[in-house]
This record gives C-alpha cells, sequence and structure tokens, in this order.
C-alpha cells in the first residue's frame, strides 16, 4: 500500500518568509509525528498527533512553529518568519497509534533551505 | 532526560563480515525497540523491531535485546556494500521514540 507521502520534496524560501510543509499519513495510521534532522545530526522531535489533537507539542522550538491535523489525516507544519538555522530536512511519521508495540513509518522528507 | 547511546563511528567491515551495532538506553521502563536504516539523503527505514529479551532473526539481520544491561544491538551477516548507511537504533519511552544520533557503517569491496 501507498507509505507516508510529503511535499514538498524541496523548499528553498528567503529569510523572513512562511513556509508550510504537508504531510499524508498512511491510510488508517492514527498517530503523525513530526521530526527535524538538521545536517549531520540526529532525529529532533517536533510534535504528535493523536486524531486531530495534539498533546504533545514539548518539542517545537519556538512560537514561530505550528501544525494542525484535519480529519484524522493529513498534517501541515508551518512555520513563520522563517530563519537561516530552520534550515534542515522536516521528516512526518505515522503508526496506527502511540501505544503498544505500533512501529513508526517515515516518509521522503521536506528539506528546507532558508537563504 | 530519556537518552539513546550509540556509537558514532564510522565503522567499517569487510565484504562478507559481522556487523555488530550497538545501542544503549536509559528508560529502564522501556518495552519497544527499534532499528532503522537511513541512507545517505534518504529518510528513516524501519529493518527491525524488537520487544522480548533475546535474539530476533529476519534473514541477514538479527536483533538483540538485553534489558538488565538496557541494550540493544543488530548484528548485519554477509554485510554487503549495499549495507553501507547509517543506522539509527530507536527506543519508546512514555510513548514517544527516542533515537539515538546512529552508527555510520561503511561495508569495503
Amino acid at each position: 500500500g501507498a507509505g507516508v507521502s510529503q511535499s514538498p520534496s524541496n523548499k528553498v524560501t528567503e529569510k523572513g518568509k512562511d513556509v508550510e510543509l504537508r504531510c499524508d499519513p498512511i491510510s488508517g495510521h492514527t498517530a503523525l509525528y513530526w521530526y527535524r534532522q538538521s545536517l549531520g545530526q540526529g532525529l529532533e522531535f517536533l510534535i504528535y498527533f493523536q486524531g486531530n489533537s495534539a498533546p504533545d507539542k514539548s518539542g517545537l522550538p519556538s512560537d514561530r512553529f505550528s501544525a494542525e491535523r484535519t480529519g484524522g489525516s493529513v498534517s501541515t507544519l508551518t512555520i513563520q518568519r522563517t530563519q537561516q538555522e530552520d534550515s534542515a530536512v522536516y521528516l512526518c511519521a505515522s503508526s496506527l497509534s502511540r501505544t503498544g508495540r505500533n512501529e513508526q513509518f517515515f516518509g521522503p522528507g521536506t528539506r528546507l533551505t532558508v537563504l | 532526560q530519556k537518552e539513546v547511546e550509540q556509537n558514532s563511528g564510522p565503522l567499517s567491515v569487510p565484504e562478507g563480515a559481522i556487523a555488530s551495532l550497538n545501542c544503549t538506553y536509559s528508560d529502564r521502563g522501556s518495552q519497544s525497540f527499534f532499528w532503522y536504516r537511513q541512507y545517505s539523503g534518504k529518510s528513516p527505514e524501519l529493518i527491525m523491531s524488537i520487544y522480548s529479551n533475546g535474539d530476533k532473526e529476519d534473514g541477514r539481520f538479527t536483533a538483540q535485546l538485553n534489558k538488565a544491561s538496557q541494550y540493544v544491538s543488530l548484528l548485519i551477516r554477509d554485510s554487503q556494500p549495499s549495507d553501507s548507511a547509517t543506522y539509527l537504533c530507536a527506543v519508546r519511552s512514555q510513548g514517544n521514540l527516542i533515537f539515538g544520533k546512529g552508527t555510520k557503517l561503511s561495508v569495503k569491496p
């Protein structure tokens, strides 16, 4: 079946502009996660959704970052007033649920470059 | 702060050898453990999951778990150049997956 999809695959923007990154999880997966991976660094957790609600926003680095999920499916991560330090690969993952043994499957990522 | 530690490498092994990748974790209550493979410029791909103490084999891959020692390992038998990648250990802790920074494996022909 179809895996997690993300768009765009690449985004180049100017400092100060807003960007929207989209994630479409595996059908039937209720849990959705956003991570960030900077060059040569590990995975940094940003936010988690169970259905349309986000009980864990602890990883969002600043109030410039926000995310929503609608219809228990597609999620959008928005970064306002982008800064050069926001440049990274943004990865989305989904799992059947957050509890138990459920495995997370990743999308291909969006590479964001802020000039 | 829950932590997952891995040797960053690079770990270099000759083709056909066994590659051994190790991971330790701090949350003694963790119950689910995963290995992801990440090729350069690509996203992480799940290759193994393990939940019980002992060994779990899948083809050339064997995951080993020792909860008492808080230690997880991944063995890759008959290593191939195509196995060259960064291997991420992930541990489920209070619902979240905590990732190690990964071990870079290089398999030399």
